[in-house]
């Protein structure tokens, strides 16, 4: 089945310093990939996603650019702040018989310190 | 404003008690789903619902139930038989137009704790 993989947390670093977050993926089809955001204590958000090999999406200075051919979804930003500090998660969604199927990473936490 | 709506925000039962956790959205979204996450865990997937009145099991469905009588509601109801239910609820749902770029949007969250 369906997988995604992301670089185990926590990430803990300083305000400005530069972000990657790896992101790799397995899928039988054609997947769309996402990168969420969760704050503590609430919901994810969509962050950004891409929906087809070389797309980059983007949002609020984070990027990640859809590679098939090494199957990755890598997030960066380029100078991080405090308030970027939040739980991010990868995702694929395929669809199946039943229709639209999302899979999730583990998450990876982010710490940023002033 | 659009967006999804879960109810209570925080809930705490007996064991031996079911309960049911309240999810409404009202962005006209076909396809509903609920999640469940254990601190410092991923999201790991219980039913969702492509249309009203049919639903599918996910990947840990054992001890929970739902039903879909509306599109715009999916309760989820924490049965007895549910080992180990304190965790934090998530429901979501997409437009499912057939595309595998439509985003899935997320409540807020329950968080349920047994006593």
């Amino acid at each position: 089945g369906d997988s995604v993989t992301q670089m185990e947390g926590p990430v803990t670093l300083s305000e400005e310093a530069f972000l990657t977050i790896n992101c790799t993926y397995t899928a039988t089809g054609y997947p769309s990939l996402f990168w969420y955001v969760q704050y503590p204590g609430e919901g994810l958000q969509l962050l950004l996603k891409a929906t087809k090999a070389d797309d980059k999406g983007s949002n609020k200075g984070f990027e990640a650019t859809y590679r098939k051919e090494t199957t990755s979804f890598h997030l960066e930003k380029g100078s991080v702040q405090v308030s970027d500090s939040a739980v991010y998660f990868c995702a694929l969604s395929d669809l199946d018989n039943y229709g639209q199927n999302f899979v999730f990473g583990p998450g990876t936490r982010l710490s940023v310190l002033p | 404003d659009g967006g999804i709506t879960q109810s209570p925000k925080y809930l705490f039962r007996k064991e031996g008690q079911n309960v049911t956790l309240s999810c409404e959205q009202n962005l006209n979204h076909d396809a509903m789903y609920w999640y469940r996450q254990d601190p410092g865990q991923g999201l790991r997937l219980i039913y969702y619902s492509q249309i009203v009145n049919d639903f599918q099991k996910g990947d840990i469905a054992e001890g929970y139930s739902v039903s879909r009588e509306k599109k715009e509601s999916f309760p989820l109801t924490v049965t007895s038989a549910q080992k180990n239910p304190t965790a934090f609820y998530l429901c979501a749902s997409s437009p499912s137009t057939g595309a595998t770029g439509d985003t899935q949007y997320f409540g807020p969250g329950t968080r349920l704790t047994v006593l």
